[in-house]
Parts: C-alpha cells; structure tokens; sequence
C-alpha cells in the first residue's frame, strides 16, 4: 500500500512570505503528526491531528498552524516565515494509540 | 521532561562487524520506543518499535532490546554491510503526552560501514 506522501518535496520562500505544506497518511491511519528537523535541534514535535482534531501542539510560535481534513490528509501552515524556519518538515502518520508511526519523505523548506 | 540521549553521536566500522547502538531515556514512563533510520536529506524509515511490556524485537539482522527500568534501548546490527550507512534514530513514545503522536527523539548516531 502507498506510504505517507508530502508534497511539495523542495520548497524557497523569501523572508515574510507563508507557505502550506501537505501530508496525506497511509490510507485508514487517522493521526498524523507533524516535526521539524534542523541540524541544531534535531527532531521537533510540531503538532499532531486525529479525527480533524489537534490534540497535541509542540512549543512552537503560533505562526504554525495545521489542519486536518475529512479524509485525514493535513496541512500545515507557516506564516511570516523567518530565515530560523529553514528546515527539513516531516509528516507522519499513524493508525491509532500507541501504533508504528510511518513517515513520508518530508518537504525541505528554504528561506531565504 | 523527557530526554532522549543517543552515544556515540558518530560511528565508523569495517563491512561485516557487528555493533551496538545505544539509547537512553531519562523517564520510563513511556508507551513505546521506536528505531529509524535516516539516509541524508530523506524521510525516516522505521526499523522497530518496542512496546513498554516487551523487552525486545528482531528483524533480520536487526535486534532491538528495551530495559524500560534503566531507560535503556539497543540496537544490535549484526555482519554490517555498506548499505547500512546512514543515521539511527531512537525515539520514545511519554505516557504523559496521552494517547497522541508524539514523539521525543534523540540526536541519532551516524553510522558509515566502511567496504
């Protein structure tokens, strides 16, 4: 079966700009979380979705946001995007509680 | 606040060794570990996951052990080969995040298997 698919794979965006990255899951998986991957930080919990619902968001600024659809694809949204935001986004979907968290190949956003 | 330690940070090895990398966690209270592997620039894949009641699984030449009272994973690849160069990830699962999808990771280590 398809994995998890994130589009677009490469992203630049100019400073100020905001910018919408996409994650559809394994079909029939119902959460999906989001990170963030930087050579400093690491691996960085963003956000996570089930059933259209946040149920867990990361210590990020409210400049990233995310939703979750009916079909259970989400997107993510960064506004006002900082140089800091550069980075590799990482979706992952899971199909409940406690289950493998599968990853797609994640959206590399550059801002420049 | 959980915290999740990976040692060493890089390693290097002759093709056909076998090796052991190390994670460890500073709060056992945790749903479950979870082994990825990384290739530069590209998503992760994951190798293993360990739930809390277990103590390890295997996976070809993958074994993976969990010691949840010490805070402690490992993973074993046995007779290395170059295909198996890239990044190791650990991650736990805390039981005080609910039932959600988060998880807490650690550095990783880089490993590169030389022919």
């Amino acid at each position: 079966k398809a994995g998890v698919t994130q589009t677009p794979r490469y992203l630049i965006k100019t400073r100020g700009q905001q910018v919408t990255l996409s994650c559809s899951p394994i079909s029939g998986h119902r959460s999906v979380s989001w990170y963030q991957q930087t050579p400093g930080q690491g691996l960085q919990f963003l956000f996570e979705y089930f059933s259209e619902t946040q149920r867990n968001k990361g210590n990020f600024p409210g400049r990233f946001s995310g939703r979750q659809f009916s079909n259970s694809r989400s997107e993510m949204n960064v506004s006002t995007l900082e140089l800091g935001d550069s980075a590799l986004y990482l979706c992952a979907s899971s199909s409940g509680e406690n289950t493998e968290a599968f990853f797609g190949q994640g959206t590399r956003l550059t801002v420049v | 606040k959980q915290e999740v330690t990976q040692i060493p940070a890089a390693l290097s090895v002759p093709e056909g060794e076998n090796l052991v990398l190390n994670c460890s966690f500073t709060d056992s209270a945790i749903y479950n570990l979870q082994w990825f592997r990384q290739d530069p620039g590209k998503g992760l894949t994951s190798l293993l996951l360990i739930q809390s009641s277990q103590r390890e699984q295997t996976s070809g030449r993958l074994n993976a052990s969990l010691d949840k009272s010490s805070g402690r994973s490992t993973l074993y690849i046995a007779a290395s080969q170059p295909g198996d160069s890239a990044t190791y990830l650990c991650a736990v699962r805390p039981i005080p995040s609910g039932n959600t999808g988060k998880l807490i990771f650690g550095q990783g280590t880089t490993l590169q298997v030389k022919p």
